[in-house]
């Protein structure tokens, strides 16, 4: 079946500007989960949604940053007035629920932002 | 906090050689463990896992122990292929209060000459 999908797979935008990243999880999968990649800071955590319940928005950098997701399915990754560091690989997962954590995240290919 | 620490990288070996890289947790509670891997222009996958202290994972002729005593889940293979050059991550999984996530190690850059 399909994967994780994420748009666009390349994204250049200049600094200051606003961008908008989004992710189709598997279908099915309630959990679904944005991490970002960057060279100095390696794989880090973001954001954590699981069916109706309130987000964990604990990783997420600063508040230029917010995610949401309509219907319990696509998720959007806005981020404001983007600055430089934001430069990075933004992945998506997704999963079944279990309250062990034991199930696999499945992930995306990811987007690669890019702030001039 | 809760945190990953695996060995720095590069590491470059010969075909047929044996692998090992190390993996040391630091978490409250009982975390499941995971080995990803990112091989070149391809997303995150997972390689195995272990839910429990003692449990093996395997996966490819990979495996790994989830040693609670020492906080560790070093990965190994006996007999590594130029195929299997790519990026090793290290995870661990928290759940708490209703939220769940993983935390990666830094990861470990393999290259496998023939």
């Amino acid at each position: 079946g399909a994967g994780v999908s994420q748009s666009p797979s390349n994204k250049v935008t200049e600094k200051g500007k606003d961008v908008e990243l989004r992710c189709d999880p598997i279908s099915g999968h309630t959990a679904l989960y944005w991490y970002r990649q960057s060279l100095g800071q390696g794989l880090e955590f973001l954001i954590y949604f699981q069916g109706n319940s309130a987000p964990d928005k604990s990783g997420l950098p600063s508040d230029r940053f917010s995610a949401e997701r309509t219907g319990g399915s696509v998720s959007t990754l806005t981020i404001q007035r983007t600055q430089q560091e934001d430069s990075a690989v933004y992945l998506c997962a997704s999963s079944l629920y279990s309250w062990q954590g034991s199930y696999e995240q499945y992930f995306g290919p990811g987007t690669r932002l890019t702030v001039t | 906090g809760d945190s990953v620490t695996q060995m720095e990288g590069p590491v470059t070996l010969s075909e047929e050689a044996f692998l090992t890289i190390n993996c040391t947790y630091t978490a409250t509670g009982y975390p499941s463990l995971f080995w990803y891997v990112q091989y070149p222009g391809e997303g995150l996958q997972l390689l195995l896992k272990a839910t429990k202290a003692d449990d093996k994972g395997s996966n490819k002729g990979f495996e790994a122990t989830y040693r609670k005593e020492t906080t560790s889940f070093h990965l190994e293979k006996g007999s590594v292929q130029v195929s299997d050059s790519a990026v090793y991550f290290c995870a661990l999984s928290l759940t708490q209060g209703g939220s769940e996530k993983l935390v990666f190690g830094k990861g470990t850059k393999l290259t496998v000459n023939p």
